[in-house]
């Protein structure tokens, strides 16, 4: 049973728009998420995080977006950069299991 | 600064064969370490985790465990590899504030 889903395997934007990736979940125990990003041979790497009694946040270019009721987060980029092509990844955690699930990616592809 | 380590990079290994792969952390004590794996095609499956030296939990029944003989040290084994144990597979460890990181990683190839 997936309990974090990311619905799209891919995303193809150009340079300078927004790139907004969905993640959705069903577990309602979860309370902090998290979106790493992942290069080829690479272990993932932090981005940016979102606890459960936030329905945004901000770091730079990067925005993460929370809707509890609908089970549903997403994150934004913009503007979008050649660099931010890479495997993305939503992570759920609850608190009382002390584990991150992880979604399936989606790979984004920023073209000039 | 805590660092983790993470060997070795890349691995070819013949079915039935046996496989180690060895992860360690400096900078930290009694650190929540996790083994994961990304498969072809798929995201990031969480095999084990542990809280403590000795103390092991496994997230999906497969032909792999896992065994932490010290606080730091974390090691994912087979007895006898499977083709589709190939895969890429990820340490890592949590900090307090929910902040997991992660190892390079190695990549497998069961041939």
């Amino acid at each position: 049973d997936q309990q974090v889903k990311q619905n799209s395997p891919s995303l193809s934007v150009q340079e300078g728009r927004i790139s907004i990736l969905n993640c959705d979940y069903t577990n309602s125990m979860f309370d902090y998420f998290l979106w790493y990003k992942k290069y080829p041979a690479e272990g993932p790497t932090f981005l940016i995080s979102i606890s459960s009694i936030k329905d945004k946040n901000e770091d730079g270019r990067f925005t993460v977006f929370l809707n509890k009721s609908a089970k549903h987060l997403s994150l934004h980029i913009v503007p979008s950069q050649p660099g931010d092509s890479a495997v993305y990844f939503c992570a759920a955690s609850d608190v009382s299991t002390d584990k991150l699930i992880f979604g399936t990616g989606t790979r984004l592809q920023v073209f000039p | 600064s805590q660092t983790i380590h993470q060997w070795p990079a890349t691995l070819v290994q013949p079915v039935g064969s046996p496989l180690s792969l060895e992860c360690t952390v400096e900078g930290t004590s009694n650190p929540n370490l996790y083994w994961y794996r990304q498969a072809a095609g798929r995201g990031l499956q969480l095999l084990f985790y542990s809280v403590g030296i000795g103390q092991i939990s496994s997230e999906v029944p497969q032909n792999l465990s896992a065994s932490r003989p010290q606080d730091r040290q974390f090691i994912l084994s087979s007895k006898k590899l499977l083709l589709s144990d190939s895969g890429f597979y990820l340490c890592a460890w949590k900090a307090v504030d929910y902040g997991y990181t992660f190892g390079s990683g190695t990549r497998l190839t069961v041939v």
